[in-house]
């Protein structure tokens, strides 16, 4: 059965901390890694990575996929009190040339205090 | 419209009652998701559609769900003998017709069976 394991599953950090999140994953056919805000109800996507070493960023948030340890990470650095959301990491196996199933993680919910 | 729309936003029923949650997605894209998420969990698959056809509902937990996508937009998720384990956030997501990894979520319908 698919897979996708997160941790911690919840941290509190001081405002300016770098954190890391942890993801690994056993999916069948895996063909991306996907990370996604959930600030209130809605996930917001962030990054998907397919490539192992590839390093993806965006602001003060990064993320990098290691195929071989079916795993990943995402980084936050300077972090602020709006980061603090859940953060959920999902792999995506084929269900057509163009679309996957994506099979979420149980998050990681991250506080940020001032 | 200009994102995934979800209603009712909440639905309180009593056990083994029947209930419809709408997600009217985003104009033009092709392929719709419905999720399941319960407190401190992430989203749970259940169905995926391409078009009008069930492309994948190995998410469905058993034969009281239903889902439906008649002219391939809007689609109705249907939970026929609520149960009280039913209650969950139930979350519609679309995606364009290329694979992006991006899913664009709706804020969820809560459902409550008492």
């Amino acid at each position: 059965e698919d897979k996708v394991v997160q941790s911690p599953l919840s941290l509190v950090v001081h405002e300016g901390d770098t954190v890391t999140l942890n993801c690994s994953y056993e999916v069948t056919n895996f063909r991306s890694l996907l990370w996604y805000k959930q600030e209130k109800k809605a996930p917001t996507f962030l990054f998907m990575l397919t490539s192992s070493g590839i390093e993806k960023k965006s602001g003060r948030l990064s993320s990098i996929l290691d195929k071989k340890e079916l795993s990943s990470i995402l980084n936050i650095t300077a972090t602020q009190t709006g980061d603090s959301a859940i953060y959920l990491c999902a792999g995506g196996t084929p269900i057509s040339a163009s679309y996957d199933k994506v099979i979420f993680g149980p998050g990681t919910s991250l506080s940020v205090i001032p | 419209g200009a994102g995934v729309s979800q209603t009712p936003s909440n639905k309180v029923t009593e056990k083994g009652k029947y209930v419809e949650l709408r997600c009217d997605p985003i104009s033009g894209h092709t392929a719709l998701y419905w999720y399941r998420q319960s407190l401190g969990q992430g989203p749970e698959f259940l169905i995926y559609f391409q078009g009008t056809g069930a492309a994948d509902d190995s998410g469905l937990p058993n034969d009281r769900f239903f889902a439906v996508r008649p002219e391939g937009s809007v689609s109705t998720l249907k939970i026929q003998r609520t149960e009280r384990g039913d209650s969950a956030v139930y979350l519609c997501a679309s995606s364009l017709g290329q694979y992006t990894g991006e899913l664009f979520f709706g804020e969820g319908s809560r459902l409550t069976v008492l």
